[in-house]
């Protein structure tokens, strides 16, 4: 595998489910972040992590919770979403050395659909 | 605070004609610059990026950009499209220090007539 995979490609849900996306890079970066893209609308950032600490959170409804295990692998546990949820969801990571931003990579992104 | 502006929403363009896509910031300083491509399913593929020195940056496919500090735009030209350059393109800003926080504009979406 290389760059930045992400699964599952595409996913449906209920409101009532539990489920994890996740977010897996190969290029021996230290930051991550997950991305909203929803159609007409600019990305919207979600949360970043650097080293594994979480240091962006950009007042994201608590159903969304995000975990780093390592520099390597990033999640996002979604839970009792909503229908305005739908959205691609895409994962990035870059290089990141005292907050310096660096162009991102990003994967392929989960299409989500929530009924 | 920080914004892109991408004025064009749709452009079409013929198979081999030129292309300009449009993007302004607004920013206290200069920050760093960047253009990303995204294909139907597919996530976002970094062009070029613009950091410092040369304001004319060239990038992956044959594009390149010009950053002009005097109109706070960066825009992004190819002299010869080809049909599989038919995609959406996003203009993105970031601040050059202490922040994380990148801001994408809304996006063009380039469409190639054959």
């Amino acid at each position: 595998e290389t760059g930045v995979t992400q699964t599952p490609r595409h996913l449906v849900m209920g409101m009532t489910n539990k489920k994890s996306l996740k977010c897996e890079q190969h290029l021996g970066h230290n930051a991550m972040y997950w991305y909203k893209q929803s159609a007409k609308k600019p990305l919207e950032l979600m949360f970043v992590y650097s080293l594994e600490e979480r240091v962006e959170n950009n007042s994201v409804p608590s159903r969304f919770s995000p975990e780093c295990p390592n520099s390597s692998h990033l999640f996002l546990h979604l839970h009792t979403l909503q229908p305005e949820d739908s959205a691609l969801y895409l994962c990035a990571s870059s290089q990141d050395v005292r907050g310096n931003p660096y162009e991102q990579y990003f994967g392929p992104g989960t299409r989500l659909t929530v009924t | 605070a920080q914004s892109v502006t991408q004025p064009d929403i749709h452009i079409t363009v013929s198979e081999g004609a030129s292309l300009e896509l449009r993007c302004n910031y607004s920013y206290g300083a200069t920050p760093y610059l960047f253009w990303y491509v995204q294909s139907p399913g597919q996530g976002l593929q970094l062009l070029l990026k613009y950091f410092s020195g040369d304001t004319l940056v060239q990038g992956i496919k044959g594009f390149e950009a010009e950053f002009k500090r005097s109109q706070s735009s960066f825009n992004l030209r190819k002299p010869s499209v080809h049909w599989s350059d038919a995609a959406e393109y996003f203009c993105a800003v970031a601040a050059t220090s202490g922040t994380y926080k990148y801001i994408f504009g809304t996006g063009t979406r380039l469409k190639v007539l054959a």
